[in-house]
């Protein structure tokens, strides 16, 4: 099974700072397609987890442009650009390449 | 507007049964895969379970293999979890999850259920 391991898992952010989470993977999440297999899911205080980027870059349908993800292989990248409050909580990184699907342990965002 | 909603949860004793549904609407429920996911309390996210299209395939995570069973009826377009031989270890809160069909037989999870707690205690 794939290992996804996410840091930092704690991230205290001022208002209109960047932030940035990195999530490593045991193996690569490259698929023959060309796709990198790797979601990223906000899940705010007391809500089901959404889905905010996936494919390793794409944001979904109503995601902020503020948010980006990046990276190829075994490394990738969620960035905001300037956090807001509305952005607490905690974000998953997931791997859809292989089954069982796996998520990283989380990195619990928090406003300073 | 997609919807899914789970039911069936609950208290049950260590070794009972379960059976969860969800019940999706607003698309066409049959020309997607689904998947189950939890989240122990104060834990992160694992996958549970997943089904094909039809129905055809299903797969499970090695802690519940030989006593989760995962269906689903698409005439009524909805997915269904069975739950059996419960452990104090599945208490937790299950979502019902929707695959996007992004690439062919990559999971990517754009819908989520409200979620449904389940509690295994005696």
């Amino acid at each position: 099974d794939i290992v996804m391991t996410q840091s930092p898992l704690s991230l205290p952010v001022t208002p209109g700072e960047p932030a940035s989470i990195s999530c490593r993977s045991s193996q690569s999440l490259l698929h023959s397609s060309g796709h990198n297999c790797l979601d990223w899911y906000l899940q705010r205080p007391g809500q089901s987890p959404q889905l905010l980027i996936y494919l390793g870059s794409n944001r979904a349908s109503g995601v902020p442009d503020r948010f980006s993800g990046s990276g190829s292989g075994t490394d990738f990248t969620l960035k905001i650009s300037r956090v807001e409050a509305d952005d607490v909580g905690v974000y998953y990184c997931m791997q859809g390449l292989q089954t069982p699907p796996s998520f990283g342990q989380g990195t619990k965002l928090e406003i300073k | 507007e997609v919807q899914l909603l789970e039911s069936g949860g609950g208290l049950v004793q260590p070794g009972g049964s379960l059976r969860l549904s969800c019940a999706a609407s607003g698309f066409s429920f049959s020309n997607y895969a689904m998947a189950w996911v939890r989240q122990a309390p104060g834990k992160g996210l694992e996958w549970v379970s997943g089904i094909t299209e039809v129905g055809g395939n299903t797969n499970y995570a090695d802690s519940v293999k030989g006593r989760f069973t995962i269906s689903r009826d698409n005439s009524k377009s909805t997915l269904f979890l069975q739950m059996s031989s419960l452990r104090a270890e599945d208490t937790a809160v299950y979502y019902c999850a929707k695959d996007e069909i992004l690439v062919a037989g990559v999971w990517d999870f754009d819908s989520w259920g409200q979620g449904i707690l389940v509690t295994v205690s005696s």
